[in-house]
């Protein structure tokens, strides 16, 4: 079984700039979520789709957006970008339906923004 | 809200001794508890959960509602075990909203 993929592995851009990020989950899962990791903040929920709905979502500013598309794939926007943004994303699915919290997580896309 | 606490940044044991490592959590509701692992160049990866109440790769965990504590626990370290060790809590109903703590990075020395 594949595990979680995502798209770019690394990137770089400059502040204002927007950027979009891409996880394809395991097949068969339905849950996406997004955690945004950070040497200071550690590991923080950006949100969760389930059924292309956003189900759950973090405290994190509108400049942070997110999809879901029919196949499960799911994409996160940044939009004007902040030297703060500067971190790992990390993408994760899960089956759900009475396994909430049994995350398995992709290898993350690490942005810096300059 | 939530929040778990893990005290320790590292801890380091060496191989053969019994390792703790220790995990508090601040919830007023019934929460579900976790612990991630994350070994050097992987990705990371859910090792229990309390629901399970399971012995994974030697790991126990016990959820202590008294002291709001899910403390990891193995008897014997291996050299295998060195890595990142993440607590986490999700709410019922939450989803997969889990809060993490920050992590403990386990060190196991010949």
């Amino acid at each position: 079984k594949a595990g979680v993929t995502q798209t770019p592995r690394y990137l770089i851009k400059t502040r204002g700039q927007q950027v979009t990020l891409s996880c394809s989950p395991i097949s068969g899962h339905r849950s996406v979520s997004w955690y945004q990791q950070t040497p200071g903040q550690g590991l923080q929920f950006l949100f969760e789709y389930f059924s292309e709905t956003q189900r759950n979502k973090g405290n994190f500013p509108g400049r942070f957006s997110g999809r879901q598309f029919s196949n499960s794939r799911s994409e996160m926007n940044v939009s004007t970008l902040e030297l703060g943004d500067s971190a790992l994303y990390l993408c994760a699915s899960s089956f759900r339906q009475g396994r909430d919290g049994e995350l398995f997580f992709g290898e993350g896309s690490r942005l810096t923004v300059l | 809200a939530q929040r778990v606490t893990q005290p320790e940044k590292l801890l380091s044991v060496f191989k053969g001794a019994p390792v703790e490592l220790k995990c508090n959590y601040s919830y007023s509701g019934s929460p579900e508890l976790f612990w991630y692992v994350q070994y050097s160049r992987q990705r990371l990866q859910l090792l229990l959960r309390h629901i399970s109440r399971e012995s994974i790769k030697g790991f126990t965990a016990d959820l202590n509602k008294g002291e709001t504590s899910f403390h990891l626990k193995k008897p014997f370290a291996q050299e295998e075990d060195s890595a990142m060790y993440y607590c986490a809590l999700v709410f019922t109903g939450g989803g997969n909203k889990l809060t993490f703590g920050t992590g403990t990075q386990l060190k196991v020395e010949l």
